[in-house]
């Protein structure tokens, strides 16, 4: 079947790094994505990885893909208030019919 | 540039009347995408339409239909309203729509509210 899963909640100091994860299950899946959405507003492309790569870094951002475990990850260096928000992880399988499928979202807190 | 543009940005209907969302897209790209995200939970995928066709269709009952113009805006509609109907309705564009994904980027959204 088709799933993305996600822990829904994280906390973390202003300063320290966070950690962010995601399983899902198409093995077939050519991008992989972080969206990053704020109160009342839509969805803000973060970064995507190809799944021929294993790991992508752009400034702050750091992803991880594990494609053996299905596992990517997210980790926010420096993490600042401003970084608080719901993150959701999201796969488009090759054999999906052109659908995205997202996680249900993990909100992270960051306390001053 | 102007990213993603959705309208109306709120709408409150009532059971049984129909609605229409309206999306148009980042200037060059050529793929729509709606997606329903009710309160708490991921968006889910509704159509994308590629040059004017439906490439891919979620698990939506017929009550929801949606196409896409020749410039590429693309009208999302929803007849027969249902409490259950009541989210945020997303659009997201990419240059092309290939099975296995391209980074779409997404609108605001409508919030849509059934009374």
């Amino acid at each position: 079947g088709e799933d993305v899963e996600q822990s829904l909640f994280l906390s973390v100091r202003e300063g320290d790094s966070s950690v962010i994860n995601c399983t899902y299950t198409d093995s077939s899946s050519t991008y992989l994505y972080w969206y990053k959405q704020e109160p009342g507003a839509g969805l803000q492309l973060l970064t995507y990885i190809f799944s021929n790569m294993d790991m992508k870094q752009d400034q702050r951002l750091t992803v991880l893909l594990n494609k053996k475990d299905k596992h990517l990850s997210l980790r926010i260096a420096d993490t600042q208030t401003g970084d608080s928000a719901i993150y959701f992880c999201a796969e488009s399988p090759n054999t999906g019919g052109f659908k995205t499928i997202f996680g249900a979202g993990t909100r992270l807190f960051v306390k001053a | 540039d102007a990213g993603v543009t959705q309208s109306p940005t709120h709408l409150i209907k009532t059971r049984g009347q129909h609605v229409t969302l309206r999306c148009s897209p980042i200037s060059g790209h050529k793929s729509v995408s709606w997606y329903q995200q009710v309160l708490g939970q991921g968006p889910q995928f509704i159509f994308q339409y590629y040059e004017k066709e439906e490439r891919g269709r979620g698990n939506f009952p017929d009550r929801f239909s949606a196409r896409q113009f020749p410039n590429y805006s693309s009208e999302l509609n929803v007849n027969a309203l249902l409490l259950g109907d009541s989210a945020l309705y997303l659009c997201a564009s990419s240059l092309t729509g290939g099975e296995g994904g391209q980074p779409q980027h997404f609108g605001d959204g409508t919030r849509l509210s059934i009374l």
